[in-house]
């Protein structure tokens, strides 16, 4: 079956520290996989997107890494800030163009001060 | 980027009955998008809402238990019929401009059925 895990649940870090999130899937050949930050009571928020044919993203403290090989995304916040803390989602679509998107059960991070 | 809003916010509902929520963007967006979130869960995507047209029903989801409309590039509605308890949920909008491949949603619409 299909599936989208993210291996923790909730992630509890010191601020300052490098966050790791781990995004791995199973029997899906995503196009593209997508970071999405979502807050309590709020909708998903975009992050960053990779696709297949590319290793690494990254846009300010955000990077994200794309293993197609070992079916996993890796997704790092450094210098993390308290302001940091949120749910951390992993999607992936299989079709480049239509958008349908698949998500993973999220990892709640918590940056403690 | 696009703004989405959506109304209600939040609503508390009588079993049997039906709610329309509604998903306005701030700009034309190529394709939108209805997903729901259980508590405690990821989101699950309901159904592509086509402009004009009927929409694309993802397995598990069929037209008469939650009827779309999107009359315009701008705006669409999801209706959840005949309320049960097992329809609490989170449900949110999204949209995507272009060909950017990321969606924008909408702050979610909490739903509780009595």
């Amino acid at each position: 079956s299909q599936k989208i895990e993210q291996n923790s649940e909730a992630l509890n870090i010191q601020e300052g520290k490098t966050a790791t999130l781990t995004c791995n899937y199973t029997n899906y050949s995503p196009a593209y996989l997508q970071w999405y930050r979502q807050d309590p009571g709020r909708g998903p928020v975009f992050l960053l997107l990779i696709r297949e044919n590319e290793k690494e993203k990254r846009k300010e403290r955000l990077k994200v890494t794309f293993d197609t090989t070992l079916k996993q995304s890796l997704f790092h916040i450094t210098a993390s800030q308290p302001a940091d803390s949120a749910t951390y989602l992993c999607a992936l679509d299989e079709r480049a163009g239509a958008n349908n998107l698949f998500f993973g059960t999220g990892t709640r991070l918590t940056v403690i001060p | 980027s696009a703004v989405i809003s959506q109304k209600p916010s939040r609503d508390i509902c009588q079993r049997g009955t039906s709610l329309t929520i509604q998903c306005q963007v701030d700009s034309q967006v190529t394709m939108m998008f209805w997903y729901r979130q259980q508590p405690g869960q990821s989101l699950t995507l309901i159904a592509t809402a086509n402009q004009g047209s009927e929409a694309t029903y993802e397995s598990g989801f069929v037209i008469d238990k939650f009827p779309i409309s999107r009359p315009n590039l701008t705006f669409s509605t999801l209706t959840v019929s005949n309320m049960s308890p097992e329809d609490s949920s989170i449900y949110l909008c999204s949209g995507e401009l272009g060909t950017t491949d990321t969606q924008y949603f909408g702050p979610g619409t909490r739903l509780t059925v009595l």
